[in-house]
């Protein structure tokens, strides 16, 4: 059961132009959404994060959008850049036991982002 | 700080042999973890600690096996390879408090099972 849906699986934007990736989930416990951005040969790095008591986050070009209602989180890029051309991966996570020891960090499969020039 | 080490970069193995996987940080990160990557899967999580002398498996647990002495050095070791492990293998770090938040990714191991 894949609890993280993620799309596209590849978006080619034009130098300045938007990038929108979607994301749904199931599980209504996730409480926290990350987006991990991953350049070629390299491992994924924490982009941006959003918390389900609030709609937007906006960092710099980044911005998620969430709708708690619909279960689906968005990230869009703003000016889009060829040195944005990565592979972004929503995530969505929840702590899995009362003593907190074990959380869950579900995974999208990921959208390759190119941004020509 | 060298965040997250893992070595080798990239590694060739026949079915049924053995290896280590070494993963490093110099972070003093409590929670420490592994993931594999394939195409068109996202990244799923193989194994995962919590501190020095503990462990717990994750998603796809089987034919992986992980120890943890130190807080700095978590290697995770496959017993007899299988051409399902072709993959690449990324270590990840967080302080514990963060675990559910912020993971800090090591560079991956690229690994080809013939």
């Amino acid at each position: 059961q894949q609890q993280v849906k993620q799309s596209p699986q590849s978006l080619i934007v034009q130098k300045g132009g938007i990038s929108i990736i979607n994301c749904a989930y199931e599980n209504t416990a996730f409480d926290y959404f990350p987006w991990y951005q991953q350049f070629p040969g390299k491992g994924p790095a924490l982009l941006i994060a959003i918390r389900p008591d609030v709609s937007e986050k906006k960092e710099g070009r980044f911005t998620i959008s969430f709708n708690k209602s619909a279960k689906q989180f968005s990230l869009h890029i703003m000016d889009s850049q060829p040195g944005d051309s990565a592979t972004y991966f929503c995530a969505a996570s929840m702590v899995e036991d009362s003593g907190g020891s074990n959380y869950k960090l579900t995974f999208g499969k990921g959208t390759l982002l190119t941004v020509n020039p | 700080n060298a965040g997250v080490t893992q070595t080798p970069k990239f590694q060739v193995l026949k079915t049924g042999q053995s290896m280590t996987l070494q993963c490093a940080q110099d972070m003093n990160h409590e929670y420490m973890s592994w993931y594999r990557q394939d195409p068109g899967m996202g990244l799923r999580l193989i194994h995962y600690s919590v501190g020095a002398g503990i462990t717990d498996q994750g998603e796809v647990p089987n034919g992986y096996n992980v120890s943890r002495s130190t807080t700095e050095d978590f290697p995770l070791r496959l017993l007899s390879a299988a051409p399902s492990q072709t993959s690449v293998y990324f270590c990840a770090s967080s302080p514990f408090e963060k675990r559910a938040e912020t993971q800090y990714f090591g560079p991956g191991t690229r690994l080809l099972v013939l």
